[in-house]
Protein backbone atom coordinates (compact mmCIF):
# COMPACT_ATOMS: atom_id res chain seq x y z
CA UNK A 1 0.00 0.00 0.00
CA UNK A 2 1.28 3.45 -0.17
CA UNK A 3 3.01 5.48 2.77
CA UNK A 4 2.30 8.52 4.69
CA UNK A 5 5.92 9.45 6.91
CA UNK A 6 5.01 11.48 9.68
CA UNK A 7 7.62 13.23 11.68
CA UNK A 8 8.81 13.97 14.25
CA UNK A 9 7.87 10.41 15.72
CA UNK A 10 7.71 12.47 19.60
CA UNK A 11 8.45 15.53 20.55
CA UNK A 12 8.59 17.52 24.25
CA UNK A 13 8.51 21.02 24.35
CA UNK A 14 7.65 23.98 26.83
CA UNK A 15 4.49 25.46 27.33
CA UNK A 16 4.40 28.61 25.07
CA UNK A 17 6.10 27.41 22.38
CA UNK A 18 4.96 25.98 18.96
CA UNK A 19 5.38 22.74 17.25
CA UNK A 20 5.28 21.94 13.63
CA UNK A 21 4.43 17.97 12.24
CA UNK A 22 4.98 17.25 8.99
CA UNK A 23 2.57 14.46 6.83
CA UNK A 24 4.14 13.56 3.41
CA UNK A 25 2.46 11.28 1.01
CA UNK A 26 5.62 9.39 -0.54
CA UNK A 27 4.60 7.61 -3.16
CA UNK A 28 1.72 9.32 -4.50
CA UNK A 29 -0.37 12.51 -4.51
CA UNK A 30 -2.64 13.13 -1.68
CA UNK A 31 -5.13 15.90 -2.50
CA UNK A 32 -6.50 15.80 0.75
CA UNK A 33 -5.15 14.73 3.75
CA UNK A 34 -6.59 14.45 7.43
CA UNK A 35 -5.18 15.42 11.39
CA UNK A 36 -6.37 13.40 14.03
CA UNK A 37 -6.06 13.32 17.58
CA UNK A 38 -6.30 10.51 19.90
CA UNK A 39 -5.88 10.28 23.90
CA UNK A 40 -5.11 7.32 25.64
CA UNK A 41 -7.50 4.25 24.72
CA UNK A 42 -10.18 6.58 22.64
CA UNK A 43 -10.82 6.74 19.23
CA UNK A 44 -9.25 8.52 16.74
CA UNK A 45 -10.85 12.13 16.63
CA UNK A 46 -10.77 14.41 13.54
CA UNK A 47 -9.44 17.65 13.73
CA UNK A 48 -9.38 19.03 10.29
CA UNK A 49 -9.20 18.31 6.31
CA UNK A 50 -6.20 19.91 4.86
CA UNK A 51 -6.78 20.86 1.13
CA UNK A 52 -3.81 21.29 -1.32
CA UNK A 53 -3.87 24.76 -1.98
CA UNK A 54 -6.65 25.52 0.25
CA UNK A 55 -7.52 26.68 3.48
CA UNK A 56 -8.20 23.42 5.81
CA UNK A 57 -11.52 22.68 7.53
CA UNK A 58 -11.59 22.35 10.68
CA UNK A 59 -14.01 20.20 13.11
CA UNK A 60 -16.18 21.68 15.47
CA UNK A 61 -15.04 22.45 18.40
CA UNK A 62 -10.58 22.88 17.43
CA UNK A 63 -9.36 26.10 17.48
CA UNK A 64 -8.26 27.12 14.16
CA UNK A 65 -5.88 29.75 15.27
CA UNK A 66 -4.38 27.04 17.92
CA UNK A 67 -3.61 24.34 14.98
CA UNK A 68 -2.39 25.77 11.92
CA UNK A 69 -2.83 23.65 9.48
CA UNK A 70 -0.55 24.23 5.53
CA UNK A 71 -0.85 21.95 2.90
CA UNK A 72 1.00 23.16 0.85
CA UNK A 73 1.68 20.85 -2.21
CA UNK A 74 -0.10 17.70 -2.67
CA UNK A 75 2.47 15.54 -0.65
CA UNK A 76 2.89 17.52 1.90
CA UNK A 77 0.99 18.72 4.80
CA UNK A 78 1.92 19.99 7.94
CA UNK A 79 0.41 21.03 11.45
CA UNK A 80 1.76 23.47 14.11
CA UNK A 81 0.66 23.28 17.48
CA UNK A 82 0.72 27.03 18.42
CA UNK A 83 1.52 28.10 21.95
CA UNK A 84 1.51 25.08 23.37
CA UNK A 85 -0.22 23.85 26.60
CA UNK A 86 0.25 20.90 28.71
CA UNK A 87 -3.54 20.08 27.54
CA UNK A 88 -2.62 20.03 23.73
CA UNK A 89 -0.24 16.76 24.76
CA UNK A 90 -1.60 14.07 23.12
CA UNK A 91 -0.95 11.78 19.98
CA UNK A 92 -1.12 13.17 16.44
CA UNK A 93 -1.78 11.68 13.40
CA UNK A 94 -2.14 12.25 9.72
CA UNK A 95 -3.55 10.47 7.06
CA UNK A 96 -3.92 10.81 3.25
CA UNK A 97 -6.24 9.22 0.97
CA UNK A 98 -5.23 8.36 -3.05
CA UNK A 99 -8.13 9.39 -5.08
CA UNK A 100 -8.17 6.10 -6.28
CA UNK A 101 -8.86 4.39 -3.57
CA UNK A 102 -11.03 4.26 -0.43
CA UNK A 103 -9.03 3.04 2.06
CA UNK A 104 -6.25 5.52 3.98
CA UNK A 105 -3.28 5.46 5.00
CA UNK A 106 -1.88 6.88 8.25
CA UNK A 107 1.25 8.48 9.35
CA UNK A 108 3.14 6.98 12.16
CA UNK A 109 1.60 9.54 14.04
CA UNK A 110 3.63 11.81 16.94
CA UNK A 111 3.33 11.63 20.99
CA UNK A 112 3.73 15.59 21.61
CA UNK A 113 3.99 16.47 24.97
CA UNK A 114 4.31 19.50 26.48
CA UNK A 115 5.57 20.15 29.89
CA UNK B 1 -24.82 12.10 13.50
CA UNK B 2 -23.31 8.88 12.96
CA UNK B 3 -22.54 6.78 15.89
CA UNK B 4 -20.19 3.97 15.90
CA UNK B 5 -19.82 1.60 18.76
CA UNK B 6 -17.73 -1.36 19.39
CA UNK B 7 -19.16 -4.13 21.66
CA UNK B 8 -15.99 -4.14 23.96
CA UNK B 9 -12.75 -2.51 25.02
CA UNK B 10 -10.70 -5.57 25.20
CA UNK B 11 -10.73 -9.10 24.66
CA UNK B 12 -8.22 -11.78 25.70
CA UNK B 13 -8.18 -15.46 23.85
CA UNK B 14 -5.79 -18.13 23.53
CA UNK B 15 -3.80 -18.72 20.91
CA UNK B 16 -5.42 -20.85 18.06
CA UNK B 17 -8.89 -19.61 18.64
CA UNK B 18 -11.35 -17.10 16.85
CA UNK B 19 -11.76 -13.69 18.04
CA UNK B 20 -14.76 -12.14 16.99
CA UNK B 21 -15.09 -8.10 16.94
CA UNK B 22 -18.47 -6.39 16.96
CA UNK B 23 -19.24 -2.98 15.61
CA UNK B 24 -22.65 -1.11 15.34
CA UNK B 25 -23.07 2.06 13.99
CA UNK B 26 -26.38 4.16 13.97
CA UNK B 27 -28.53 6.47 11.60
CA UNK B 28 -27.76 5.56 8.13
CA UNK B 29 -26.08 2.32 6.64
CA UNK B 30 -22.44 3.70 4.71
CA UNK B 31 -21.35 2.48 1.10
CA UNK B 32 -18.98 0.35 2.91
CA UNK B 33 -17.50 -0.84 5.95
CA UNK B 34 -13.85 -0.37 6.84
CA UNK B 35 -11.59 -2.46 9.67
CA UNK B 36 -8.08 -0.75 10.64
CA UNK B 37 -5.28 -2.32 12.82
CA UNK B 38 -3.48 0.07 15.61
CA UNK B 39 -0.21 -1.26 17.72
CA UNK B 40 0.84 1.03 20.44
CA UNK B 41 1.96 4.20 19.59
CA UNK B 42 1.39 3.78 15.94
CA UNK B 43 -1.08 5.13 13.25
CA UNK B 44 -3.80 2.50 11.88
CA UNK B 45 -3.15 0.30 9.24
CA UNK B 46 -5.97 -0.81 6.49
CA UNK B 47 -6.95 -4.37 6.92
CA UNK B 48 -10.30 -4.73 5.21
CA UNK B 49 -13.06 -3.05 3.46
CA UNK B 50 -16.60 -4.31 2.81
CA UNK B 51 -19.20 -2.97 0.63
CA UNK B 52 -22.68 -2.82 1.73
CA UNK B 53 -23.61 -4.99 -1.20
CA UNK B 54 -20.86 -7.90 0.15
CA UNK B 55 -22.25 -10.22 2.99
CA UNK B 56 -18.75 -11.48 3.80
CA UNK B 57 -15.10 -10.48 2.73
CA UNK B 58 -11.82 -12.47 3.92
CA UNK B 59 -8.52 -11.60 4.16
CA UNK B 60 -5.82 -14.32 4.88
CA UNK B 61 -7.20 -15.49 8.80
CA UNK B 62 -9.42 -12.56 8.87
CA UNK B 63 -13.61 -12.56 7.88
CA UNK B 64 -15.55 -9.44 7.47
CA UNK B 65 -19.70 -9.66 7.19
CA UNK B 66 -21.65 -6.78 6.95
CA UNK B 67 -25.69 -6.44 7.71
CA UNK B 68 -27.10 -3.30 7.01
CA UNK B 69 -30.06 -4.34 8.71
CA UNK B 70 -28.65 -5.02 11.78
CA UNK B 71 -26.34 -2.01 10.96
CA UNK B 72 -23.78 -4.28 12.57
CA UNK B 73 -20.16 -5.63 11.00
CA UNK B 74 -18.30 -8.82 12.60
CA UNK B 75 -14.49 -8.94 12.70
CA UNK B 76 -13.58 -12.53 12.72
CA UNK B 77 -9.49 -13.53 13.57
CA UNK B 78 -8.94 -17.13 12.99
CA UNK B 79 -6.32 -19.60 14.03
CA UNK B 80 -5.38 -16.37 16.48
CA UNK B 81 -1.87 -15.83 16.92
CA UNK B 82 -0.03 -13.67 19.86
CA UNK B 83 1.07 -11.71 16.77
CA UNK B 84 -2.33 -10.88 16.11
CA UNK B 85 -2.93 -8.51 19.80
CA UNK B 86 -3.25 -5.21 18.89
CA UNK B 87 -6.37 -3.02 18.66
CA UNK B 88 -8.99 -2.81 16.36
CA UNK B 89 -11.11 -0.10 14.58
CA UNK B 90 -14.04 0.23 12.18
CA UNK B 91 -14.74 2.95 10.57
CA UNK B 92 -17.20 4.75 8.01
CA UNK B 93 -17.36 7.27 5.95
CA UNK B 94 -18.96 10.04 6.39
CA UNK B 95 -18.81 12.91 3.61
CA UNK B 96 -15.29 11.40 2.52
CA UNK B 97 -14.59 11.66 6.42
CA UNK B 98 -13.55 8.64 8.59
CA UNK B 99 -15.24 8.44 11.84
CA UNK B 100 -13.79 5.44 13.91
CA UNK B 101 -15.51 3.62 16.74
CA UNK B 102 -13.20 3.37 19.90
CA UNK B 103 -11.24 0.14 19.28
CA UNK B 104 -11.13 -3.33 20.85
CA UNK B 105 -8.10 -4.52 22.11
CA UNK B 106 -6.94 -8.04 21.32
CA UNK B 107 -4.60 -9.94 23.12
CA UNK B 108 -3.88 -13.57 22.31
CA UNK B 109 -1.79 -15.98 24.75
CA UNK B 110 0.24 -18.27 24.11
Amino acid sequence: GAVVSQHPSWVICKSGTSVKIECRSLDFQATTMFWYRQFPKQSLMLMATSNEGSKATYEQGVEKDKFLINHASLTLSTLTVTSAHPEDSSFYICSARDTRNTEAFFGQGTRLTVV
Amino acid sequence: SQKIEQNSEALNIQEGKTATLTCNYTNYSPAYLQWYRQDPGRGPVFLLLIRENEKEKRKERLKVTFDTTLKQSLFHITASQPADSATYLCALEVHYKLSFGAGTTVTVRA
